[in-house]
């Protein structure tokens, strides 16, 4: 079974500050990668996701994650972030072939004024 | 509807009692998906439903713990006998296409579980 870590599950960081969450994985075979985001009293929603190509994908809001496969990862960056980053943000990967998306525990994302 | 819909938002049960928690999916879409989500965790995947057929049910901590879609759209999740370890948030998500993979899910907002 595949299992996620994102570590630092609590992050506190000002408006234009470089943002970069860590998400590996555990899984040998073919896997579909996702971030997602809740931002406060929202229902989570889809960030970006990687499916095959260009391991760097662009999602919404300037978000930026990069699958280097050597190392199992899947980082979310953000250049600058602002204030309506706050959220949790949640990485997610699905083996191909299997309908079950493996949630990491999450990473609290405070940007401060 | 323009989202998924559940219902209640909160529900607070005594231990021993059963609940029936609600998921509206999006129309026409195909997959329906359970998750619960404790605190301070990721959701962890419940079940799996294409159309009305229940495809995956690996997920479902114990037998107390039953779903269906008899109709291919609703779905509801019951949970027998309520332990205090059954309180979380119980997320349904729905994607438009069946078959392998998961493409992008959308996520109801939750039903947030307590029992005492």
């Amino acid at each position: 079974a595949q299992s996620v870590s994102q570590h630092n599950h609590h992050v506190i960081l000002s408006e234009a500050a470089s943002l970069e969450l860590g998400c590996n994985y555990s899984y040998g075979g073919t896997v579909n990668l996702f971030w997602y985001v809740q931002y406060p009293g929202q229902h989570l929603q889809l960030l970006l996701k990687y499916f095959s190509g260009d391991p760097l994908v662009k999602g919404i809001k300037g978000f930026e994650a990069e699958f280097i496969k050597s190392k199992f990862s899947f980082n979310l960056r953000k250049p600058s972030v602002q204030w309506s980053d706050t959220a949790e943000y949640f990485c997610a990967v699905n083996a191909k072939g299997n309908n079950r998306l493996a949630f990491g525990k999450g990473n609290q994302v405070v940007v401060i004024p | 509807g323009a989202g998924v819909s559940q219902s209640p938002r909160y529900k607070v049960a005594k231990r021993g009692q059963d609940v029936a928690l609600r998921c509206d999916p999006i129309s026409g879409h195909v997959s329906l998906f359970w998750y619960q989500q404790a605190l301070g965790q990721g959701p962890e995947f419940l079940t799996y439903f294409q159309n009305e057929a229940q495809l995956d049910k690996s997920g479902l901590p114990s037998d107390r713990f039953f779903a269906e879609r008899p109709e291919g759209s609703v779905s509801t999740l019951k949970i027998q006998r309520t332990q205090q370890e059954d309180s979380a948030v119980y997320l349904c998500a729905s994607s438009l296409r069946g078959g392998a993979g998961v493409e992008k899910l959308f996520f109801g907002s939750g039903t947030q579980l307590s029992v005492l």
